[in-house]
């Protein structure tokens, strides 16, 4: 696709559930992140994937939280047994990692996450 | 301390005037440095990066580095009430990938 794709846009869960989102990268950027945004706050690192080293977890605010990335594209980030505190915006970026290139981060629309 | 800070604002500025927004961060080795636009509800998006120490112009944005005093600021000329938004520092730290992101300042224009 032309940009970052998230699904779902917006998902609605109750306290104690699992859910998943999903990000699909620009092709050929072989780094990709997920950021989490409360309600009026900055944006608070979770995760990076760059190629085929190991991801940098040192967000991720709790063992609740996992992400994968198959094939060096397509991400999932994981959150088991939900609690309030994770409702927010989560934000999946990629990048193109390559001498030259600037580092912009391009964005998706992100999933909002609403835990009741 | 957090890593990268940024007051919060509101900023409001009068329309055609200059809005000055500023940035601190605490990585020393930090060797890039991006400023974002976010509107309510959307995505960031990139303004400016800049890497070398002084300053970067861009139609009328200027982003501004000073490493030795670990601080980057933007500057806004002739702003207009389309510039109003939330605006995001973000540092990417040395030897990595990863960016760190300001709480962002928000920047009203008024008409």
């Amino acid at each position: 696709g032309a940009g970052v794709s998230q699904s779902p846009s917006n998902k609605v869960t109750e306290k104690g559930k699992d859910v998943e989102l999903r990000c699909d990268p620009i092709s050929g950027h072989t780094a990709l992140y997920w950021y989490r945004q409360s309600l009026g706050q900055g944006l608070e690192f979770l995760i990076y994937f760059q190629g085929n080293s190991a991801p940098d977890k040192s967000g991720l605010p709790s063992d609740r939280f996992s992400a994968e990335r198959t094939g060096g594209s397509v991400s999932t980030l994981t959150i088991q047994r939900t609690q309030q505190e994770d409702s927010a915006v989560y934000l999946c970026a990629s990048s193109l990692v390559l001498a030259g290139a600037s580092g912009e981060l391009f964005f998706g629309e992100g999933s909002r996450l609403t835990v009741l | 301390q957090k890593e990268v800070e940024q007051n919060s604002g509101p900023l409001s500025v009068p329309e055609g005037a200059i809005a000055s927004l500023n940035c601190t961060y605490s990585d020393r080795g930090s060797q890039s440095f991006f400023w974002y636009r976010q509107y309510s509800g959307k995505s960031p998006e990139l303004i400016m990066f800049i890497y070398s120490n002084g300053d970067k112009e861009d139609g009328r944005f200027t982003a501004q580095l000073n490493k030795a005093s670990q601080y980057v600021s933007l500057l806004i000329r002739d702003s207009q009430p389309s510039d109003s938004a939330t605006y995001l520092c973000a540092v990417r730290n040395s030897g990595t990938y990863k960016y760190i992101f300001g709480t962002g300042t928000r920047l009203k224009v008024l008409a």
